[in-house]
């Protein structure tokens, strides 16, 4: 099985800063991979898909970026919107395994 | 309006079993493949089960395969999670989710159904 190893697991940050989240594969996915955004007692809700598109309706202060095995989700000036936890899933190949998640706290 | 309402969750003994379902409406049900993804309490997402659109292909993470069943009828726009010989670490909330097959991502989430397994 494919394993998503996700770092920080949790942050602080103020308002107006910009947000670095990380995902990385134990091996190839190629670009399967996708961004969730959880809020306390909410779905999740897909953000980013095949590691750089951004979902329909979401602000363009997120992006998706890769680099091999690498992957990365920014928010560039952080909104009280954005303070949620973060998730990455790979759909390359079943089971699609989720990270571990980042949870984004005010500082 | 894309909607998925899951059912049937609840309070059940360690072995026991129940059948979750999906409703969904607002797409075309019948052309989409569809996941299964719970999270236990305070815990991360962990993907469950897949089934594609004519019921040929289904996938289990491995922490349920052989006591869960996913299965769907298109005709009633449903999909459905049978899950048995529950144990405690099966409590959470399990959600339904669309699986966009163009762009290979979980794209519509329902709201969730709680289980809960304990004596």
């Amino acid at each position: 099985d494919i394993q998503m190893t996700q770092s920080p697991s949790s942050l602080s940050a103020s308002v107006g800063d910009r947000v670095t989240i990380t995902c990385r594969a134990s091996q190839n996915i190629i670009n399967y991979l996708n961004w969730y955004q959880q809020k306390p007692g909410k779905a999740p809700k897909l953000l980013i898909y095949t590691a750089s598109s951004l979902q329909s309706g979401v602000p363009s202060r997120f992006s998706g970026s890769e680099s091999g095995t690498d992957f990365t989700l920014t928010l560039t000036s952080l909104q009280p919107e954005d303070f949620a936890t973060y998730y990455c899933q790979q759909t390359y190949s079943p089971p699609h395994t989720f990270g571990g998640g980042t949870k984004v706290e005010i500082k | 309006e894309v909607q998925l309402v899951e059912s049937g969750g609840g309070l059940v003994q360690p072995g026991g079993s129940l059948r979750l379902s999906c409703a969904a409406s607002g797409f075309t049900f019948s052309s989409s493949s569809m996941n299964w993804v719970r999270q236990a309490p305070g815990k991360g997402l962990e993907w469950v089960a897949y089934i594609n659109s004519d019921s040929n292909t289904k996938y289990y993470a491995d922490s349920v395969k052989g006591r869960f069943t996913i299965s769907r009828d298109n005709a009633k726009n449903s999909l459905y999670l049978q899950v048995n010989s529950l144990r405690a670490e099966d409590t959470a909330v399990y959600y339904c989710a669309t699986y966009n097959s163009h762009y290979y991502s979980v794209d519509v989430w329902g709201q969730g159904t709680t289980v809960t397994v304990s004596s």
